[in-house]
């Protein structure tokens, strides 16, 4: 069965810090994998997409890493600010033509001063 | 370049009535897509369209239809809106089936 499992659930960090969310997921065959951003209110924003050959890239303070053989990805952040605090949604498309995104629950993360 | 529109933004309607949410984008794009997104669950698709003229089902159909007269708008309808239908609806378009999907604001829907 195609899924996506997103960890944590929810996370708190201060300020300056950074923070790594982890997805894992067991969707084949496989096309690329997303980073989302939501905002609350908000829909969500790509941050990155990355195909089977991609095992690392970067948007800014955001770096998202691939490794398909373990079929896990992880987004770090880099020296937090407080507009990070967002939902953060992995989705992984399949190579099966449309409706083939299989999209996580989120992390919710929270940036406190 | 607009992007991916979506009206109204807020909305209420009583057990029975119907409804219309519009989507609309401006960057010439085949795909567009309709899902709902509820606590603690991820986005689920409604329907999708591959181009003008051509829809089919996601996920959770269910209760709604949709149609693609053109390739700008995607309209999803409510046909006899139910409790259960409450609930932020997004409507997303890609170029295709493997790029970049661009979400519009949502819609925030309550049936009461």
């Amino acid at each position: 069965k195609n899924q996506v499992e997103q960890s944590p659930q929810s996370l708190i960090i201060l300020e300056g810090k950074n923070c790594t969310l982890q997805c894992n997921y067991t969707v084949s065959p496989f096309s690329n994998l997303r980073w989302y951003k939501q905002d609350t209110g908000r829909g969500p924003v790509s941050l990155t997409i990355m195909t089977f050959s991609e095992n690392t890239k970067s948007n800014g303070r955001y770096t998202a890493t691939l490794d398909a053989d373990t079929k896990q990805s992880s987004l770090h952040i880099t020296a937090s600010q407080l507009s990070d605090s967002a939902s953060y949604i992995c989705v992984v498309s399949a190579r099966t033509g449309a409706n083939n995104l299989f999209f996580g629950t989120g992390t919710r993360l929270t940036v406190i001063p | 370049n607009a992007g991916v529109t979506q009206t109204p933004k807020f909305q209420v309607l009583k057990t029975g009535q119907s409804m219309t949410l519009q989507c609309a984008q401006d960057m010439n794009h085949e795909y567009m897509s309709w899902y709902r997104q509820d606590p603690g669950m991820g986005l689920r698709l409604i329907h999708y369209s591959v181009g003008a003229g051509i829809t089919d089902q996601g996920e959770v159909p269910n209760g709604y239809n949709v149609s693609r007269s053109t390739t700008e708008d995607f309209p999803l309808r409510l046909l006899s809106a139910a409790p259960s239908q409450t609930s932020v609806y997004f409507c997303a378009s890609s170029y295709s089936d493997v790029s970049e999907q661009y979400f519009g604001p949502g819609t925030r829907l309550t049936v009461t």
